[in-house]
């Protein structure tokens, strides 16, 4: 079955360093990944994703996700974090089980909190 | 553009009550999804649809939980009787295309609309 796993419920950062929200995934073939943000009282929002290509995925602000096919994870990376990079991060994969119809897993989530 | 609608962004219920959630997607947007977000846990979806048909349901617990999407466009999910475990956020999204001439999805990304916050006492 295809799962995701975020290992992390919470990660801290000071202001101006680089972050990294981490996540592994188990699936049959390869895989379709996905990172979203989800702001207070907000829907989730996409931020980028890996179909196939450059293992380095860059996505909106000033996100990128490094896709290992080795070590089967797809952590989430930012240079230099901001205040308002706090928020809920998911990771998803396309679920390419029985009747392949696009639907997300979506793992636990993981609060990133940045700190002034 | 205009994004995904819901409403009632909260709702407030006793267990055994019904209630019912609505959900307009982005202009042609082909695919719905409504799923459902327990406090820490990620979202899981409860049913697809594919203009007006139901793709997957395989998690949407039938003996409660119903939905649909007569036209193809905006969709409703209603619970009846509401239990206690069914506190939770109820999120739909939508995407642009589903099912491709070969039965594969063609993947288009998802966007989430702000969700309903179902509380059940």
């Amino acid at each position: 079955a295809q799962s995701v796993a975020q290992p992390e419920d919470q990660v801290n950062v000071a202001e101006g360093n680089p972050l990294t929200v981490k996540c592994t995934y188990s699936v049959s073939g390869n895989p379709y990944l996905f990172w979203y943000v989800q702001y207070p009282n907000r829907g989730l929002q996409f931020l980028l994703k890996y179909i196939t290509g450059d293992n380095l995925v860059k996505g909106s602000y000033g996100f990128e996700a490094e896709f290992n096919k080795s070590q089967t994870s797809f952590h989430l990376k930012k240079p230099s974090a901001l205040v308002s990079d706090s928020a809920l991060y998911f990771c998803a994969v396309r679920d390419m089980g029985s009747g392949n119809t696009g639907k997300l897993i979506f793992g636990q989530g993981t609060t990133l909190q940045v700190k002034p | 553009e205009a994004g995904v609608a819901q409403s009632p962004r909260y709702k407030i219920i006793e267990k055994r009550q019904s209630v019912a959630f609505w959900c307009n997607p982005i202009s042609g947007h082909a695919t719905l999804y409504w799923y459902q977000q327990i406090l820490g846990q990620g979202p899981k979806l409860l049913i697809q649809f594919q203009n007006n048909g139901v793709v997957d349901d395989s998690q949407l617990p039938k003996d409660r939980f119903s939905a649909e999407r007569l036209k193809g466009v905006d969709s409703t999910l209603k619970i009846q009787p509401a239990k206690l475990e069914d506190s939770a956020v109820y999120l739909c999204a939508s995407s642009l295309r589903g099912l491709a001439g070969n039965s594969r999805f063609s993947y288009n990304e998802q966007f989430f609309g702000p969700g309903t916050r179902l509380t059940v006492l």
